[in-house]
């Protein structure tokens, strides 16, 4: 069965740093998503992206995040200057549509 | 802006028990809403999705059911088993499809 893939699954950088989280989608989806889960909140939305730009966003995302899809298959979330509050589980989903979301297993990011 | 609320935090049930697990949000103009399954330190398993238009969803030993008017869904699980204890999360689709999800509830099913 198709799987949302992510890497690294734990990323650790010090403050300041830049990170590239990457995923790769299910082939034949569309619609490509990046949400984040803080430790012991509620999974909270950052930003979708449909047809080579982004559709949609939250006001988490913030001129620090950049995504992008490189080739035909990634899928990438740049952080630019990390901060200690960029600590968090960080999870790409995809869809065909208006239909479920497929999450990824999440890569983990610890911010020092 | 939607909000989620799930209800309980958390449950602990001795093994065969029948449960319900509580979702209500706040705004009923909503797409569709999708219950999740997440183990510790785990990403997210989607169970089942309810669009907007339908009632009722189920899979297997899972029952989910939608009531827009009142803003509740509910997830009902027979028969629990000790695979079942993880984390259950409900997320509402609003009108650009995207999730808002509860905080979810945590489920330990005991042998």
């Amino acid at each position: 069965e198709p799987e949302v893939t992510q890497t690294p699954s734990h990323q650790v950088t010090q403050m300041g740093q830049e990170v590239i989280l990457r995923c790769v989608p299910i082939s034949n989806h569309l619609y490509f998503y990046w949400y984040r889960q803080i430790l012991g909140q509620k999974v909270e939305f950052l930003v979708s992206f449909y047809n080579n730009e982004i559709s949609e966003k939250s006001e988490i995302f913030d001129d620090q995040f950049s995504v992008e899809r490189p080739d035909g298959s990634n899928f990438t979330l740049k952080i630019r200057s990390t901060k200690l509050e960029d600590s968090a589980m960080y999870f790409c989903a995809s869809n065909l549509g208006p239909t479920e979301q497929y999450f990824g297993p999440g890569t983990r990011l610890t911010v020092t | 802006k939607q909000e989620v609320t799930q209800i309980p935090a958390a449950l602990s049930v001795p093994e065969g028990e029948n449960l319900v697990l509580n979702c209500s949000f706040t705004d009923s103009a909503i797409y569709n809403l999708q219950w999740f399954r997440q183990d510790p330190g785990k990403g997210l398993t989607s169970l089942l999705l309810i669009q907007s238009s339908q009632r009722e969803q189920t899979s297997g030993r899972l029952n989910a059911s939608l009531d827009k008017s009142s803003g509740r869904s509910t997830l009902y699980i027979a028969a629990s088993q000790p695979g079942d204890s993880a984390t259950y999360l409900c997320a509402v689709g609003g009108g650009s499809y995207i999730p808002t999800f509860g905080r979810g509830t945590s489920l330990i099913v005991h042998p």
